[in-house]
């Protein structure tokens, strides 16, 4: 499987930043490092993803290292609705079955 | 914004008769696939469909599960004869490519086999 390493829990306050860690010291060039969250009950969520180049959307930032063996999502201004478990994946090609979601970082908001 | 669909939202079922799950991806999306999680367990993959067949699938995805795309728009999960450890949710999810595009997953389906 490729391997992502993520803290189990992290705490943040509502409306500040937050900064999620993933190590993946095994990435290959052609990965794409995906990020998903999973709210209670829920399925999945997809919130962003990249390759090389740092990237931006309505959900969030990603900050990819330059050796791209880690990277680390950034929530601009947490809100409760954030609560959830972060996953980190290695997007491998052409092979979906290596692309496994571990256990994630579960996100607590503090009001 | 563009969903997928999971019918039914819980299935029970009694252990060996067959269920089917059933999907509705995002209508322009290639790309579908079946997870599951188990309660209180990482969430994991079954298979993954692309041009109308299995492009690739897991070790839990043995002869017991099937999936068919049979009329363009549903996208179903078929586990011929249950047992007790297929309990779990069951989700789906289609993406417009494999790689460079986020999946997008259904809100799932419970099967409680009993």
């Amino acid at each position: 499987d490729a391997k992502t390493t993520q803290p189990n829990s992290m705490e943040s306050n509502e409306e500040e930043p937050v900064h999620l860690p993933c190590n993946h010291s095994t990435i290959s060039g052609t990965d794409y490092i995906h990020w998903y969250r999973q709210l209670p009950s829920q399925g999945p969520e997809y919130v962003i993803h990249g390759l090389t180049s740092n990237v931006n959307n309505r959900m969030a930032s990603l900050a990819i290292a330059e050796d791209r063996k880690s990277s680390t999502l950034i929530l601009h201004r947490a809100t409760l609705r954030d609560a959830a478990v972060y996953y980190c994946i290695l997007r491998v090609p052409f092979n979906a079955g290596k692309s496994t979601f571990g256990d994630g970082t579960t996100l607590t908001v503090k009001p | 914004e563009p969903e997928v669909t999971q019918t039914p939202s819980h299935q029970v079922t009694q252990m060996g008769q067959e269920v089917i799950l059933r999907c509705v991806p995002i209508s322009n999306h290639l790309y579908f696939y079946w997870y599951r999680q188990i309660l209180g367990q990482k969430v994991e993959f079954l298979v993954s469909f692309y041009n109308n067949e299995i492009s690739e699938k897991s070790e839990i995805f043995d002869d017991q599960f099937s999936v068919e795309r049979p009329d363009g728009s549903n996208f179903t999960l078929k586990i011929r004869s249950t047992k007790l450890e297929d309990s779990a949710m069951y989700f789906c999810a289609s993406s417009v490519g494999a790689l460079d595009y986020g999946y997008t997953f259904g809100s799932g389906t419970r099967l409680t086999v009993v």
